[in-house]
């Protein structure tokens, strides 16, 4: 089975600042690496699909990068709303794994 | 709109059986391939099984393989999870997602508010 890993596992940041978060996969997953947001209580969210595809209606301060082994979610500039815990998921083989997830907190 | 709405959680004791029903609209549920993930507490994201839009295919997270079911009624756009023999690791929310699929790979781009199973004596 394909590990996914993320990095930080948490991370302080401040409204308005640039924030990468990365995510690295066992072995080569191409392009096939899915990031989704949650907040407390709540479902995922999709955010970023096939690596760098926006899901419709996600801010496009949202972007994703990467393939192969290595992939990044960066948030250009974070706004209130968006602090919550990050997951990558991996979808080039079943069983579909996530990574153990970022939460990133207001500084 | 597309709404999925999880049912059938609640608390049962180890070795004992549920069955989550999801229940689907908004959108044209029998062209779509649907999943579980479940979430224990406090914990991330574990997917735990597929199901191909026509049922005809199916996969399991190796954790619940022989122990849980997954079915669909196209005909009631609903999901289900038959879940026997559940083991105190088994509890977690149970979210039903919707599956979006291309080169026979995919991701879940619709979820359900999760249902909450608890198995403890």
């Amino acid at each position: 089975d394909i590990q996914m890993t993320q990095s930080p596992s948490s991370l302080s940041a401040s409204v308005g600042d640039r924030v990468t978060i990365t995510c690295r996969a066992s072995q080569s997953i191409s392009s096939y690496l899915n990031w989704y947001q949650q907040k407390p209580g709540k479902a995922p969210k999709l955010l970023i699909y096939a690596a760098s595809s926006l899901q419709s209606g996600v801010p496009s301060r949202f972007s994703g990068s990467g393939s192969g082994t290595d992939f990044t979610l960066t948030i250009s500039s974070l706004q209130p709303e968006d602090f919550a815990t990050y997951y990558c998921q991996q979808s080039y083989s079943t069983p579909p794994a996530f990574g153990q997830g970022t939460k990133l907190e207001i500084k | 709109e597309v709404q999925l709405v999880e049912s059938g959680g609640g608390l049962v004791q180890p070795g004992g059986s549920l069955r989550l029903s999801c229940a689907a609209s908004g959108f044209t549920f029998s062209s779509y391939e649907m999943n579980w993930v479940r979430q224990a507490p406090g914990k991330g994201l574990e997917w735990v099984s597929y199901i191909s839009s026509s049922g005809s295919t199916i996969y399991y997270a190796d954790s619940v393989k022989g122990r849980f079911t997954i079915s669909r009624d196209n005909a009631k756009n609903s999901l289900y999870l038959q879940m026997n023999s559940l083991r105190a690791e088994d509890t977690a929310v149970y979210y039903c997602a919707r599956g979006r699929y291309y080169d026979s790979r995919g991701y879940f781009d619709y979820w359900g508010q999760g249902t909450l199973v608890t198995v403890s004596s």
